[in-house]
């Protein structure tokens, strides 16, 4: 399983930014993926999951992202996504793309993409 | 908002053991809550070491294992090792979200 973040970068205070994850080694297509960030020397947040489409393909959000962050899929080219929207310098943070096992589990991490929110 | 309780640091001896603890502010940890538990050293990703309270993925030293203690769920190193020294997260679930404790930062001295 190989998981690899890219599209972090600086984005002003209320810009948006784009992560994505590609993923190999497994097949995305039937697999629940989530995203955690990690505020530079702070702990882990949990911030959403995408299921896959034979699962519904719904996703759920952690409150203080949901309606700013949009999790999504394209299962064509193996990829994920971490739409975010109205960037606060709260924001600024690694962010991790995982996979879930089969028991509400984070099992696989990439190595995560820093965002900064910085004006 | 749903908080999620661990020790902020620990120290144990080499050789030593240790148990962290995972609590809810929901009230007692069950299995329901399928608690997870991940070690990160710095500059590196977390690492998943179990899952559903109690169960191991391939990669996790035998050393470490997973229970419910107290209304709390529970990790305990057994003959803790130098490599051992890192940070410590539970994950709990809560239907729609899952929520991370704050972690415990593990000393071994």
């Amino acid at each position: 399983v190989k998981l690899v973040e890219s599209g972090g970068g600086i984005v002003k205070p209320g810009g948006s930014l784009k992560l994505s994850c590609a993923a190999s080694g497994f097949i995305f297509s039937n697999a629940w993926m989530s995203w955690v960030r990690q505020a530079p020397g702070k702990g882990l947040e949990w911030l959403g999951r995408i299921k896959s489409k034979s699962d519904g393909g719904t996703s759920d959000y952690a409150a203080p992202v949901e309606g700013r962050f949009t999790v999504s899929r394209d299962d064509s080219i193996n990829t994920l996504y971490l739409q975010m929207n109205s960037l606060k310098m709260d924001d600024t943070a690694f962010y991790y793309c995982t996979t879930y096992g089969s028991g509400w589990d984070l099992n696989y991490w990439g190595q995560g993409t820093l965002v900064t929110v910085a004006s | 908002q749903t908080v999620v309780t661990q020790e902020p640091s620990l120290t144990v001896s080499p050789g030593g053991t240790v148990t962290l603890t995972c609590a809810s502010s929901t009230g007692a940890v069950t299995s329901s809550y399928y608690p997870n538990w991940f070690q990160q050293k710095p500059g590196q990703a977390p690492r998943a070491l179990i899952y559903s309270t109690s169960n191991k993925y391939s990669w996790t030293p035998a050393r470490f294992s997973g229970s419910l203690l107290g209304g709390k769920a529970a990790l305990t190193l057994s003959g803790v090792q130098p490599e051992d020294e890192a940070e410590y997260y539970c994950l709990l679930y809560y239907g729609a979200a899952q929520v991370f404790g704050g972690g415990t930062r593990l000393t071994v001295l």
